[in-house]
Formats: C-alpha cells, sequence, structure tokens
C-alpha cells in the first residue's frame, strides 16, 4: 500500500501568518487522486483540496494546494482562527486508500 | 444536498460482530459509500466502499471480517465487522465518493463511536 508521511507534525503559528504543509508519498500517484482534509475537533474531515489542487466547493481562497509525483503541499495564506486543526493528505489513486498520519496546525 | 448519519451500538464485546448503519437522506445511487475509521486521538483509515450496485472493496488487512451492503428500499448503507478486538475501538465514518471517482470523499456523516470492551 502507498504509505504517506506528512511534515512537520505539528505547527506552532500565529493568525495571519502562512502555514505550508507537506506530503511525501511512497510511491509515486496521479495527481488527480490526491486530497487535502481539514479536521477540527470533535468533527468529521471535510475535503479541502482534490486533485492535488482543486478546491472543494465553499473552501475559501486561502488554501491551496500543489505537487505531483510524490511530493505534495496545502499551503494556508493568512491564517484565519478557525484554520487552526488537523489537516490529513489522502491518496486514492492505488487500493487501498491511505491517509497521512496528519499535521497539526496549533497556535503559537 | 445529500446528508448522512451513522448509527450502532456504542458498546461491543470482544470477538462479537459490530455492526453498523449509515442513512442516507438523498439519492443513495450517486455516489460510492465508503467507511473510514478513527481511533481515539490516531489518524484516519479507509475500511472499504460499497456501491448501491452491490460491488465492493475494502483494505486488505480488514476483508476477511467486512461486510458491506447498501439497501436501496431503505437508503442505508451496512458495515459488519467481525471478531472485533480492541483494537477496533474507534470514531467510524461513512463517507461519499463521486461514482467518478469513488475515492474523492466529497460528504462525511458525523460519525458513530464504538468501543469494544467486556
Amino acid at each position: 500500500e502507498i504509505v504517506l508521511t506528512q511534515s512537520p507534525a505539528t505547527l506552532s503559528l500565529s493568525p495571519g501568518e502562512s502555514a505550508t504543509l507537506s506530503c511525501r508519498a511512497s510511491q509515486r500517484l496521479s495527481s488527480s487522486y490526491f486530497a487535502w482534509f481539514q479536521q477540527r475537533p470533535g468533527q468529521p474531515p471535510r475535503l479541502l483540496i482534490y486533485g492535488a489542487s482543486g478546491r472543494a466547493t465553499g473552501i475559501p481562497d486561502r488554501f491551496s494546494g500543489s505537487g505531483s509525483g510524490t511530493d505534495f503541499t496545502l499551503t494556508i495564506s493568512r491564517l484565519e482562527p478557525e484554520d487552526f486543526a488537523m489537516y490529513y493528505c489522502q491518496q486514492h489513486d492505488r487500493a487501498p486508500l491511505t491517509f497521512g498520519g496528519g499535521t497539526h496546525v496549533e497556535f503559537k | 444536498q445529500v446528508r448522512l448519519q451513522e448509527s450502532g451500538p456504542g458498546l461491543v464485546r470482544p470477538s462479537e460482530t459490530l455492526s453498523l448503519t449509515c442513512t442516507v437522506s438523498g439519492s443513495i445511487g450517486i455516489y460510492y459509500w465508503n467507511w473510514i475509521r478513527q481511533p481515539p486521538g490516531k489518524e484516519l483509515e479507509w475500511i472499504g466502499y460499497v456501491f448501491f450496485s452491490g460491488s465492493s472493496n475494502s483494505k486488505p488487512s480488514l476483508k476477511r471480517r467486512v461486510v458491506m451492503s447498501v439497501d436501496t428500499s431503505k437508503n442505508e448503507i451496512s458495515l459488519q465487522l467481525s471478531s472485533v478486538t480492541a483494537a477496533d475501538t474507534a470514531m467510524y465514518f461513512c463517507a461519499g465518493g463521486p461514482r467518478a471517482v469513488a475515492g474523492r470523499l466529497e460528504i462525511w456523516g458525523r460519525g458513530t463511536m464504538v468501543t469494544v470492551s467486556a
């Protein structure tokens, strides 16, 4: 199965700053089948980015995704208070679908 | 807009079979229905998906214990996980991915917590 490794595990930032989250895959995969999710405490994950760079419905444009092959990035510009949460990457290029271990964006 | 609501027993004894239901408000035939679980404080794990036609796929390490089905008359998706252990304690989510891209998990239920304990 494809293993996704996210870094860093924790990102300590202040509102208004930018966040850069990374996800590395153990095998090359199609960017069409790569996604990012946000999960706030007590809530289900929410799809942010699909196809590596497409924003899901209702997602603000301060969220952007990029990357291809084995290296993918989620950038959050101008962090808002509601952006402090867990973020997971996911691939559905090859079964089984897999998720990364997550990056926690926390208040500095 | 399609909405999902999971339901289950809350507590299951070791070695028994866990049975969960996901009720779909909206069309059940336009999505692949995925089950994902998340142990407390841990990452997400995909269990498998099922389509209204009955076709399904599941994680190899869970395949021998997993049965998924769709009841179109009730607009419900079911998950059965047999021979449970404490390692199966988790929040269980159902999530929908469009027919063309089954793994694009666009809609999620709020989840149902399952604890495996004697």
